[in-house]
Protein backbone atom coordinates (compact mmCIF):
# COMPACT_ATOMS: atom_id res chain seq x y z
CA UNK A 1 0.00 0.00 0.00
CA UNK A 2 1.48 3.25 -0.76
CA UNK A 3 2.71 5.25 2.66
CA UNK A 4 2.27 8.78 1.13
CA UNK A 5 -0.14 9.64 -1.56
CA UNK A 6 -0.48 13.03 -3.28
CA UNK A 7 -3.54 12.54 -5.18
CA UNK A 8 -2.97 16.06 -7.41
CA UNK A 9 -0.46 15.00 -10.11
CA UNK A 10 -1.00 18.25 -11.79
CA UNK A 11 -1.75 21.53 -10.87
CA UNK A 12 -1.82 24.86 -12.97
CA UNK A 13 -2.90 27.99 -11.43
CA UNK A 14 -2.43 31.81 -12.78
CA UNK A 15 0.20 33.75 -10.56
CA UNK A 16 -1.59 35.32 -7.82
CA UNK A 17 -3.74 32.78 -6.81
CA UNK A 18 -3.38 30.48 -3.56
CA UNK A 19 -2.82 26.83 -3.79
CA UNK A 20 -2.43 24.04 -1.88
CA UNK A 21 -1.34 20.64 -2.25
CA UNK A 22 -2.67 17.75 -0.62
CA UNK A 23 -0.89 15.03 1.40
CA UNK A 24 -1.94 12.00 3.03
CA UNK A 25 -0.23 9.35 4.33
CA UNK A 26 -0.45 6.32 6.10
CA UNK A 27 1.09 4.76 9.45
CA UNK A 28 1.08 2.28 12.05
CA UNK A 29 3.56 4.41 13.89
CA UNK A 30 2.57 6.74 16.56
CA UNK A 31 5.81 8.51 16.53
CA UNK A 32 6.59 9.83 12.59
CA UNK A 33 7.95 12.23 10.81
CA UNK A 34 6.43 14.53 7.87
CA UNK A 35 8.48 16.37 5.46
CA UNK A 36 7.94 18.71 2.41
CA UNK A 37 10.35 18.77 -0.60
CA UNK A 38 10.28 20.92 -3.78
CA UNK A 39 11.99 19.75 -6.91
CA UNK A 40 12.45 23.18 -9.67
CA UNK A 41 13.45 22.42 -12.95
CA UNK A 42 16.90 21.77 -12.37
CA UNK A 43 16.05 18.71 -10.86
CA UNK A 44 17.77 19.35 -7.01
CA UNK A 45 15.20 18.81 -3.69
CA UNK A 46 15.01 21.61 -1.39
CA UNK A 47 13.78 20.71 2.41
CA UNK A 48 10.67 23.01 3.22
CA UNK A 49 9.40 22.09 6.37
CA UNK A 50 9.70 19.12 8.71
CA UNK A 51 7.04 18.12 11.48
CA UNK A 52 6.93 15.70 14.40
CA UNK A 53 3.58 13.66 14.90
CA UNK A 54 3.50 14.96 18.05
CA UNK A 55 3.22 18.72 17.06
CA UNK A 56 -0.38 19.69 15.31
CA UNK A 57 0.62 23.40 15.39
CA UNK A 58 0.13 24.76 11.75
CA UNK A 59 2.76 26.45 10.28
CA UNK A 60 3.58 29.55 8.69
CA UNK A 61 6.41 30.57 6.84
CA UNK A 62 6.45 33.44 4.32
CA UNK A 63 3.89 32.75 1.64
CA UNK A 64 4.10 29.00 2.72
CA UNK A 65 1.71 27.27 5.23
CA UNK A 66 1.33 23.58 6.43
CA UNK A 67 -2.06 22.30 8.00
CA UNK A 68 -1.02 18.96 9.64
CA UNK A 69 -4.24 16.87 11.06
CA UNK A 70 -4.09 13.90 12.49
CA UNK A 71 -7.59 12.92 12.54
CA UNK A 72 -7.43 12.51 8.46
CA UNK A 73 -3.71 11.82 8.31
CA UNK A 74 -3.15 14.91 5.64
CA UNK A 75 -0.35 17.03 5.88
CA UNK A 76 -1.78 20.03 3.17
CA UNK A 77 0.86 22.59 1.79
CA UNK A 78 -1.06 26.18 0.69
CA UNK A 79 0.97 28.85 -1.42
CA UNK A 80 -0.56 31.88 -1.04
CA UNK A 81 0.00 34.68 -3.91
CA UNK A 82 1.69 32.04 -5.77
CA UNK A 83 4.65 33.30 -8.24
CA UNK A 84 6.16 31.91 -11.43
CA UNK A 85 9.64 31.00 -9.08
CA UNK A 86 6.94 28.55 -7.49
CA UNK A 87 6.28 26.20 -10.46
CA UNK A 88 7.94 22.97 -9.43
CA UNK A 89 7.37 19.46 -8.38
CA UNK A 90 6.50 19.23 -4.77
CA UNK A 91 7.11 15.65 -2.86
CA UNK A 92 5.60 14.95 0.63
CA UNK A 93 7.27 12.22 2.42
CA UNK A 94 7.30 10.54 5.46
CA UNK A 95 9.69 8.76 8.09
CA UNK A 96 8.86 6.32 10.59
CA UNK A 97 10.64 7.05 13.83
CA UNK A 98 10.60 2.65 14.08
CA UNK A 99 12.06 1.64 11.43
CA UNK A 100 15.66 0.70 11.78
CA UNK A 101 16.37 2.25 8.44
CA UNK A 102 14.75 4.84 8.58
CA UNK A 103 14.19 5.10 4.87
CA UNK A 104 11.94 8.30 3.91
CA UNK A 105 8.81 7.14 1.81
CA UNK A 106 8.02 9.91 -1.04
CA UNK A 107 4.96 10.75 -2.57
CA UNK A 108 4.88 10.23 -6.29
CA UNK A 109 4.67 14.44 -6.57
CA UNK A 110 2.34 17.55 -7.67
CA UNK A 111 3.72 19.27 -10.51
CA UNK A 112 2.64 22.75 -9.67
CA UNK A 113 2.72 25.42 -12.85
CA UNK A 114 2.10 29.20 -11.62
CA UNK A 115 0.73 30.76 -14.97
CA UNK A 116 2.02 34.22 -15.41
CA UNK B 1 22.68 25.43 6.14
CA UNK B 2 24.08 21.43 5.28
CA UNK B 3 25.22 21.08 1.96
CA UNK B 4 25.69 17.67 -0.07
CA UNK B 5 27.63 17.70 -3.31
CA UNK B 6 27.07 15.41 -6.10
CA UNK B 7 29.29 14.80 -9.38
CA UNK B 8 29.25 14.66 -11.96
CA UNK B 9 26.26 16.64 -13.02
CA UNK B 10 25.44 14.87 -16.08
CA UNK B 11 27.18 12.72 -18.16
CA UNK B 12 26.81 10.84 -21.38
CA UNK B 13 28.88 7.06 -21.99
CA UNK B 14 28.65 4.55 -24.31
CA UNK B 15 26.88 1.09 -23.52
CA UNK B 16 29.38 -1.19 -21.52
CA UNK B 17 31.29 1.62 -19.98
CA UNK B 18 30.79 2.22 -16.50
CA UNK B 19 30.08 5.54 -14.59
CA UNK B 20 30.76 6.75 -11.09
CA UNK B 21 28.91 9.01 -9.64
CA UNK B 22 29.99 11.19 -6.55
CA UNK B 23 28.49 12.33 -3.43
CA UNK B 24 30.12 14.12 -0.90
CA UNK B 25 28.59 16.07 2.64
CA UNK B 26 30.71 19.04 2.58
CA UNK B 27 29.66 20.65 6.25
CA UNK B 28 28.29 17.68 7.79
CA UNK B 29 29.26 14.02 8.83
CA UNK B 30 26.87 11.13 7.29
CA UNK B 31 26.95 7.58 8.27
CA UNK B 32 24.30 7.23 6.03
CA UNK B 33 23.26 8.25 2.92
CA UNK B 34 20.96 7.11 0.36
CA UNK B 35 20.65 6.42 -3.18
CA UNK B 36 17.89 7.13 -5.29
CA UNK B 37 16.45 7.01 -9.03
CA UNK B 38 14.11 8.99 -10.68
CA UNK B 39 12.59 8.26 -13.75
CA UNK B 40 10.88 11.25 -15.78
CA UNK B 41 7.57 12.42 -14.32
CA UNK B 42 7.74 9.97 -11.26
CA UNK B 43 9.01 9.76 -7.68
CA UNK B 44 12.26 8.82 -6.20
CA UNK B 45 12.86 5.31 -6.33
CA UNK B 46 14.77 4.40 -3.24
CA UNK B 47 17.98 2.14 -4.61
CA UNK B 48 20.32 1.29 -2.01
CA UNK B 49 21.28 3.06 1.22
CA UNK B 50 25.01 3.55 1.47
CA UNK B 51 26.14 2.63 5.21
CA UNK B 52 30.36 3.99 6.07
CA UNK B 53 32.27 1.26 6.64
CA UNK B 54 29.68 -1.15 5.93
CA UNK B 55 28.44 -3.26 2.53
CA UNK B 56 24.97 -1.07 1.33
CA UNK B 57 21.68 -2.33 2.05
CA UNK B 58 19.87 -2.59 -1.68
CA UNK B 59 16.29 -2.53 -2.75
CA UNK B 60 14.35 -5.61 -3.81
CA UNK B 61 14.95 -5.61 -7.34
CA UNK B 62 18.11 -3.33 -7.54
CA UNK B 63 21.14 -5.80 -8.53
CA UNK B 64 23.79 -4.84 -6.48
CA UNK B 65 26.55 -6.12 -9.24
CA UNK B 66 25.22 -3.46 -11.35
CA UNK B 67 24.96 -0.32 -9.10
CA UNK B 68 28.09 -0.94 -6.89
CA UNK B 69 28.24 1.55 -3.80
CA UNK B 70 31.21 2.56 -1.53
CA UNK B 71 30.43 4.28 1.55
CA UNK B 72 34.67 5.07 2.50
CA UNK B 73 34.46 7.98 4.57
CA UNK B 74 31.93 9.53 6.79
CA UNK B 75 31.38 12.28 3.89
CA UNK B 76 31.66 10.30 0.66
CA UNK B 77 29.75 7.78 -1.17
CA UNK B 78 29.92 6.62 -4.81
CA UNK B 79 27.76 4.58 -7.10
CA UNK B 80 29.28 2.97 -9.74
CA UNK B 81 26.88 2.13 -12.45
CA UNK B 82 28.85 -1.15 -13.99
CA UNK B 83 28.23 -2.06 -18.14
CA UNK B 84 25.78 0.59 -18.51
CA UNK B 85 22.92 0.11 -20.69
CA UNK B 86 20.42 2.66 -22.44
CA UNK B 87 17.90 1.21 -19.88
CA UNK B 88 20.34 2.78 -17.54
CA UNK B 89 19.80 6.06 -18.22
CA UNK B 90 17.96 8.10 -15.62
CA UNK B 91 17.95 10.53 -13.10
CA UNK B 92 20.05 9.56 -9.99
CA UNK B 93 20.13 11.43 -7.03
CA UNK B 94 22.12 11.08 -3.35
CA UNK B 95 20.93 12.05 -0.12
CA UNK B 96 22.82 12.47 3.21
CA UNK B 97 21.47 12.57 6.95
CA UNK B 98 23.65 14.49 9.26
CA UNK B 99 24.62 12.93 12.14
CA UNK B 100 24.56 15.11 14.89
CA UNK B 101 21.10 15.84 13.84
CA UNK B 102 19.52 12.91 14.59
CA UNK B 103 17.75 9.87 12.79
CA UNK B 104 14.54 11.82 11.85
CA UNK B 105 16.31 15.34 10.46
CA UNK B 106 15.51 16.12 7.02
CA UNK B 107 17.44 14.53 4.24
CA UNK B 108 19.83 16.67 2.14
CA UNK B 109 20.08 16.14 -1.39
CA UNK B 110 22.89 16.41 -4.01
CA UNK B 111 21.88 17.92 -7.26
CA UNK B 112 21.64 14.94 -8.81
CA UNK B 113 23.10 13.22 -11.85
CA UNK B 114 21.61 13.15 -15.51
CA UNK B 115 22.64 9.83 -16.56
CA UNK B 116 22.53 9.06 -20.59
CA UNK B 117 23.57 5.67 -22.16
CA UNK B 118 23.72 5.62 -25.43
Amino acid sequence: AQKVTQAQTEISVVEKEDVTLDCVYETRDTTYYLFWYKQPPSGELVFLIRRNSFDEQNEISGRYSWNFQKSTSSFNFTITASQVVDSAVYFCALSEAGFAGNQFYFGTGTSLTVIP
Amino acid sequence: GAVVSQHPSWVICKSGTSVKIECRSLDFQATTMFWYRQFPKQSLMLMATSNEGSKATYEQGVEKDKFLINHASLTLSTLTVTSAHPEDSSFYICSARDNDRGLNSPLHFGNGTRLTVT
